[in-house]
């Protein structure tokens, strides 16, 4: 069955380093998203992204953050300078339908930021 | 601005109990409600998708209903199990086509 996978599973790094979590989406879905989980708090929507740029982002989505589809498979979020409150679950999420399709998401990649 | 709760937030019941989650979403302005399931430390698993224009769903077990009008859904479990055992999310997409989830129920079912 068709899966999103995520790469790292999990990535310890110190505060103010760069962080880029990796998603391979399902291969013919055509809309990509990036949420997360802070420990014990709702999931929460980061950015949309379609036809190779971003069609929503949340308040959480700031400058520090960014999202790329460098080739035909991988979609990456990358966090500049990265703070302690940026520790979390990051899921990455795609669906082939923009309104009514089913949104399928990765395992995750736990980001610690020390 | 959307709001999704889920009640219980958590709930405890013995193994082959019928039991019954409940969603509530403040703006009927919604594509779709879908139901997750979620493993401590895991990613979001599916189980259920519900079209605005549908009343409910069916998988196996599981039965989920929508009254976008009232903004409620339910997910009915049937004959649970041990292995049902997890955190149970409802989430509502919005036009513009994002979800916005609610907290979750956290269901432990006992043998």
């Amino acid at each position: 069955e068709p899966e999103v996978t995520q790469t790292p599973s999990h990535q310890v790094t110190q505060m103010g380093q760069e962080v880029i979590l990796h998603c391979v989406p399902i291969s013919n879905h055509l809309y990509f998203y990036w949420y997360r989980q802070i420990l014990g708090q709702k999931v929460e929507f980061l950015v949309s992204f379609y036809n190779n740029e971003i069609s929503e982002k949340s308040e959480i989505f700031d400058d520090q953050f960014s999202v790329e589809r460098p080739d035909g498979s991988n979609f990456t979020l990358k966090i500049r300078s990265t703070k302690l409150e940026d520790s979390a679950m990051y899921f990455c999420a795609s669906k082939g339908d923009a309104n009514t399709g089913e949104l399928f998401f990765g395992e995750g990649s736990r980001l610690t930021v020390l | 601005k959307q709001e999704v709760t889920q009640i219980p937030a958590a709930l405890s019941v013995p193994e082959g109990e019928n039991l019954v989650l409940n969603c509530s979403f403040t703006d009927s302005a919604i594509y779709n409600l879908q139901w997750f399931r979620q493993d401590p430390g895991k990613g979001l698993t599916s189980l259920l998708l519900i079209q605005s224009s549908q009343r409910e769903q069916t998988s196996g077990r599981l039965n989920a209903s929508l009254d976008k009008s009232s903004g409620r859904s339910t997910l009915y479990i049937a004959a649970s199990q041990p292995g049902d055992s997890a955190t149970y999310l409802c989430a509502v997409t919005l036009y513009g086509n994002k979800l916005v989830f609610g907290a979750g129920t956290i269901l432990r079912v006992k043998s």
